[in-house]
């Protein structure tokens, strides 16, 4: 069965301290890995998506990358406005998964000035 | 404004009462999922459409739920005889099969139910 473990559950960081998220897998092959942000009270925002092994994308003060068994997602210098919940999903290539996301239980920042 | 959007953002009502939830995704994607949130986790997928077929459904998608899409555009989540246990957000996404991006799925604001 598919798992998605994301490590801290929770992270405090003070304003320009960079830190890593890390998104642990288990899939019988994976079609793609998703990170989403979400503010209390509002869907996921789509960030990035990820498909294979050494694949990086970068988006302001967050990088992701992958690798065969975990996710990073890389904070730069973070910012107060940087603090949510990071969700990070998989997307199974079995065809008996079809298209459905299987998350993880998503990680909250708090980014203090 | 071009983004999922749902409707009711909010619903409460007494248990053993039918709540209907809509749907309306980006205009020109062609899948969309429903998905349930609890409080401190994350979403769990309940169903998904392709146009208008229903190629998917999970095990928490009991014979109390039902979803439709019956023209492939917009899609309703019907809950009947309400549970304290179905309290939770019932989230949106749509996606498109042509790409890229073809497989990234675009959230909605989220219905948030409280059955009393």
């Amino acid at each position: 069965e598919d798992q998605v473990t994301q490590s801290p559950e929770a992270l405090r960081l003070q304003e320009g301290e960079s830190s890593s998220l890390n998104c642990s897998y288990t899939v019988s092959g994976l079609r793609g890995l998703f990170w989403y942000r979400q503010d209390p009270g509002k869907g996921p925002e789509f960030l990035f998506t990820l498909y294979s092994a050494g694949e990086e994308k970068e988006k302001e003060r967050l990088k992701a990358t992958l690798t065969k068994k975990e996710s990073f997602l890389h904070i730069t210098a973070p910012k107060p406005e940087d603090s949510a919940t990071y969700l990070c999903a998989v997307q199974a290539r079995d065809s008996n998964s079809g298209y459905a996301l299987n998350f993880g239980k998503g990680t909250s920042l708090l980014v203090t000035p | 404004d071009t983004g999922v959007s749902q409707d009711p953002r909010h619903k409460i009502t007494k248990r053993g009462q039918n709540v209907t939830f809509r749907c309306d995704p980006i205009s020109e994607h062609n899948r969309l999922y429903w998905y349930r949130q609890t409080l401190g986790q994350g979403p769990e997928f309940l169903t998904y459409f392709q146009n208008e077929a229903q190629l998917e459904k999970s095990r928490l998608l009991s014979d109390r739920f039902s979803a439709e899409r019956p023209k492939g555009s917009f899609s309703t989540l019907e809950i009947q005889r309400t549970e304290q246990g179905d309290s939770a957000m019932y989230l949106c996404a749509s996606s498109s099969v042509a790409g890229p991006p073809y497989n990234e799925q675009f959230f909605g604001p989220g219905t948030r139910l409280t059955v009393l």
